[in-house]
Parts: structure tokens; C-alpha cells; sequence
């Protein structure tokens, strides 16, 4: 089975700060690990993904994430956040078990950025 | 442009009617999935089908339904029987190419039950 914790519902950065969402997940095989951003009222964009090439994956608008297996952990990071970051963003886990593709998705974390 | 379409936007409807939302997709892509969108829940998966004409149940199904009579199109109904209809809903679709999948999103339906 297949889980996804997002800590922290709402996280506030300064505009220019570092910008770190955390996700751990679990699985009982390698797992394919997603982030993806969600402005309000819209569909999710996907921001990166990682796919058991390389640990460190570098995404859209300058954001990051390292897989580290060890911890179970896909955090996302970004080192100067803007104001158009502002948004939520969910970690999603598929384990493509039988050829399916079912993601599971955290529950989110808003990023709020203050100027 | 390829992508997935969803309509309307905004749907209001009284207690007590069926409703159905819109997903279509000219990715050319097998698999078609919904899901139910509630503050500080993430996303729960409704339904998803992977080839024409079959569909599975997810976490949530109870008093939705749908069809998939064409690749290209999901509807989605959310009947009188779902006790809380209020949500924003998403369509996505996927393909797997070599082991890799990865999901598209539509721009979701918000739909609002009084």
C-alpha cells in the first residue's frame, strides 16, 4: 500500500527566502514521486517528477526535489521564492503495481508568500 | 492544442437532481480518471477507467457514476444518493510509455449543491 504525508497544511516564506514543502512517503516498491502545483480554481500543473533515474530532479518555475530513499522522503525546494509562487501543491506516490497507475496524493500544503 | 476540457466551470443545481460533468481529451490517452476535491483533503479518487467501455471504482464511489463509451470522453453524474455533492471535481488522463505515467489534469468543475 502506498501513503503520502505532506507536513505542515500552510507554510509562509518571505518573497526571496528558500522555499521547502515536505512530503515522506510509503511504498512497498520503487515508487514513481510526483509534485504538482494547483492555483485557485484550476486543474493541478505538474511541477516535476521522479522516476528512478536521477535522485535530485529539477522542475518548472526553479523548483527542485531530492528522492532520498533512505528517509522516504521527495522534498520540494526552491531557493528564492516569488510572489506568483503562491499556491498549493500536492505530492502524489504511484506505484504502478499490475500495469496501473493509481497515484495516492498528500493533502497539500499552501505556500504563502509575503512581499 | 491537446488537453483535457472540462465543463462548465461552475454548475449549480438543487438538492435532490442529478448532475453530470463534462471530461474530454484529445491526448489520445487510455486511462481517464475523476476526483473529488474538499479543503485540506487533497484529492480522493471517485472513478477511473483505463479502456474504453471499463471502469473501476475508487475510494469514494458511492453516489457517482459514469461511462466510457469513447476514449476521448468520462462524464461523470453525481446523483441524489451522494450526500454531500459540494466540491470542486477533476478529470485527468494518463498514458504509461515505457513504465513512465504521469497524469493531466483538466481545469476542474466547482459544483454547488443547495
Amino acid at each position: 500500500a502506498q501513503s503520502v504525508t505532506q507536513l505542515g497544511s500552510h507554510v509562509s516564506v518571505s518573497e526571496g527566502a528558500l522555499v521547502l514543502l515536505r512530503c515522506n512517503y510509503s511504498s512497498s516498491v520503487p515508487p514513481y514521486l510526483f509534485w504538482y502545483v494547483q492555483y485557485p480554481n484550476q486543474g493541478l500543473q505538474l511541477l516535476l517528477k521522479y522516476t528512478s533515474a536521477a535522485t535530485l530532479v529539477k522542475g518548472i518555475n526553479g523548483f527542485e526535489a531530492e528522492f532520498k530513499k533512505s528517509e522516504t522522503s521527495f522534498h520540494l525546494t526552491k531557493p528564492s521564492a516569488h510572489m506568483s509562487d503562491a499556491a498549493e501543491y500536492f505530492c502524489a506516490v504511484s506505484e504502478g503495481i499490475g500495469g496501473s497507475y493509481i497515484p495516492t496524493f498528500g493533502r497539500g500544503t499552501s505556500l504563502i508568500v509575503h512581499p | 492544442d491537446g488537453g483535457i476540457t472540462q465543463s462548465p466551470k461552475y454548475l449549480f443545481r438543487k438538492e435532490g437532481q442529478n448532475v453530470t460533468l463534462s471530461c474530454e481529451q484529445n491526448l489520445n490517452h487510455d486511462a481517464m480518471y475523476w476526483y473529488r476535491q474538499d479543503p485540506g483533503q487533497g484529492l480522493r479518487l471517485i472513478y477511473y477507467s483505463q479502456i474504453v467501455n471499463d471502469f473501476q471504482k475508487g475510494d469514494i464511489a458511492e453516489g457517482y457514476s459514469v461511462s466510457r463509451e469513447k476514449k476521448e470522453s468520462f462524464p461523470l453524474t453525481v446523483t441524489s444518493a451522494q450526500k454531500n455533492p459540494t466540491a470542486f471535481y477533476l478529470c485527468a488522463s494518463s498514458i504509461t510509455i515505457q513504465g513512465e505515467n504521469e497524469q493531466y489534469f483538466g481545469p476542474g468543475t466547482r459544483l454547488t449543491v443547495t
